[in-house]
């Protein structure tokens, strides 16, 4: 089955500056690659998702970066606020439901 | 109106007790899970239901029982709780194996 391996398991930034959280995954028929924003006390939310047949994919301050060949996937934040703070998961799928990294705790400091 | 909606919030029991939580989602999603989160944030899935059909059940003990009486609807059923059980349990719905939508989360504590 497939599995995603997540890096770094926390990262502290400066407000301003960029965070960048980078995934692999093993299952080469995994399509479709989603990252989640969970704050303190609240559910998983979705804030950009990829799908394989896409190599880049921007949102605002955040970007999804992909490269089936090597079968990885970052997450980049630019612009940094005291607001992106949280746990963020990556997730990997394709016939079989999502399966998720271990998250990273970022904190940005003011 | 709360797309995915699981109740109780917060679960208090004594070990060797039963109990149940339950799921609802309104999305017309025809995939629903249950999703174990423990204290080191670790998201796993625990089980997988489409159109009422259990479609994957992961190395969960079988004292954890899931029941869809239709396809909104997915509920957890525990019986004699351990302590290792305490964890939030997220239910969470899609379309096919995509865009998960999450509960609220229930946050069990097993005393």
């Amino acid at each position: 089955g497939e599995n995603v391996e997540q890096h770094p398991s926390t990262l502290s930034v400066q407000e301003g500056d960029s965070a960048v959280i980078k995934c692999t995954y093993s299952d080469s028929a995994s399509n479709y690659f989603p990252w989640y924003k969970q704050e303190l006390g609240k559910r998983p939310q979705l804030i950009i998702d990829i799908r394989s047949n896409v190599g880049e994919k921007k949102d605002q301050r955040i970007a999804v970066t992909l490269n089936k060949t090597a079968k990885h996937f970052s997450l980049h934040i630019t612009e940094t606020q005291p607001e992106d703070s949280a746990v963020y998961f990556c997730a990997a799928s394709g016939n079989t439901p999502l399966v998720f990294g271990k998250g990273t705790r970022l904190s940005v400091i003011a | 109106d709360t797309a995915v909606s699981q109740t109780p919030k917060y679960l208090v029991t004594q070990m060797g007790n039963d109990k149940s939580i339950k799921c609802e989602q309104n999305l017309g999603h025809d995939t629903m899970y249950w999703y174990k989160q423990d204290s080191k944030k670790f998201l796993k899935i625990m089980f997988s239901y489409n159109n009422k059909e259990l479609i994957i059940n992961e190395t969960v003990p079988n004292r954890f029982s899931p029941k869809s009486p239709d396809k909104a609807h997915l509920n957890l059923h525990i019986n004699s709780l351990e302590l290792g059980d305490s964890a939030v349990y997220f239910c969470a719905s899609s379309h096919l194996n995509e865009k998960l939508f999450f509960g609220s989360g229930t946050q069990l504590s097993v005393l």
